[in-house]
């Protein structure tokens, strides 16, 4: 069984579109988070979500929006796309609190053009 | 800026070797500091992690090793496989948020 799932794997849209990349875990965890992996693989968090909480990274545009339907489940939204935004989104999550292990998700390619 | 680097970029080391991944940080509030592999097409996995009270930690042939008043820390992987070859990052968090500040990556070959 897939612990922290994502679909899709590809996706392929144009400047200005909205989309939404679906993430699922299974691992019966409190908080989920969004990472962005660049062209470089450099890799810089967006998000981190429980019950309770959203916290932003302040340097993610407002374009950009989690959503949570219930605890299992932490979605993005992506709005006005722009060529910037391609790049590798991964999903992950893990127990609440400091220093528990977070599982990624395989990521989400996505090439805006 | 970047507040965890993290050196090399890449490197290569012959079968059985040592590989020696170098991480220095910032922000003195970061109270957690994981070792995460990932191999091509696949997201970031665990390697090892460790806290600030205590300055090595071992894991097979995986050991961290933490200087609290440097600021640093390293991951050193003993007799490398070639099955060892992927790109670690190193990472740091400091708050219940969990929120992980990854170094820019180390992509390590190792030459059968």
């Amino acid at each position: 069984d897939t612990a922290v799932s994502q679909t899709p794997k590809y996706l392929v849209t144009q400047m200005g579109n909205d989309k939404s990349i679906k993430c699922e875990q299974n691992l019966g965890h409190d908080t989920m988070y969004w990472y962005k992996q660049d062209s470089k693989k450099f890799l810089k968090i967006m998000f981190s979500y429980n019950n309770k909480e959203l916290i932003i990274n302040e340097t993610v545009p407002n374009r950009f929006s989690p959503k949570s339907p219930d605890k299992a489940h932490l979605n993005l939204h992506i709005n006005s796309l722009e060529l910037g935004d391609s790049a590798v989104y991964f999903c992950a999550s893990s127990q609440a609190g400091l220093g528990y292990e977070q599982y990624f998700g395989p990521g989400t390619r996505l090439t805006v053009t | 800026q970047q507040q965890v680097k993290q050196s090399p970029q890449s490197l290569i080391v012959q079968k059985g070797g040592i590989s020696i991944i170098n991480c220095a940080y910032e922000n003195t509030a970061f109270d957690y500091f994981p070792w995460y592999q990932q191999f091509p097409g696949k997201g970031p996995a665990l390697l090892i992690a460790i806290r600030p009270d205590v300055s090595e930690k071992k894991e097979g042939r995986f050991t961290i090793s933490f200087n609290k008043s440097a600021k640093q820390f390293s991951l050193h992987i003993m007799d490398s496989q070639p099955g060892d070859s992927a790109t670690y990052f190193c990472a740091a968090s400091k708050d219940a948020g969990n929120m992980l500040t990854f170094g820019g990556g180390t992509r390590l070959m190792v030459k059968p």
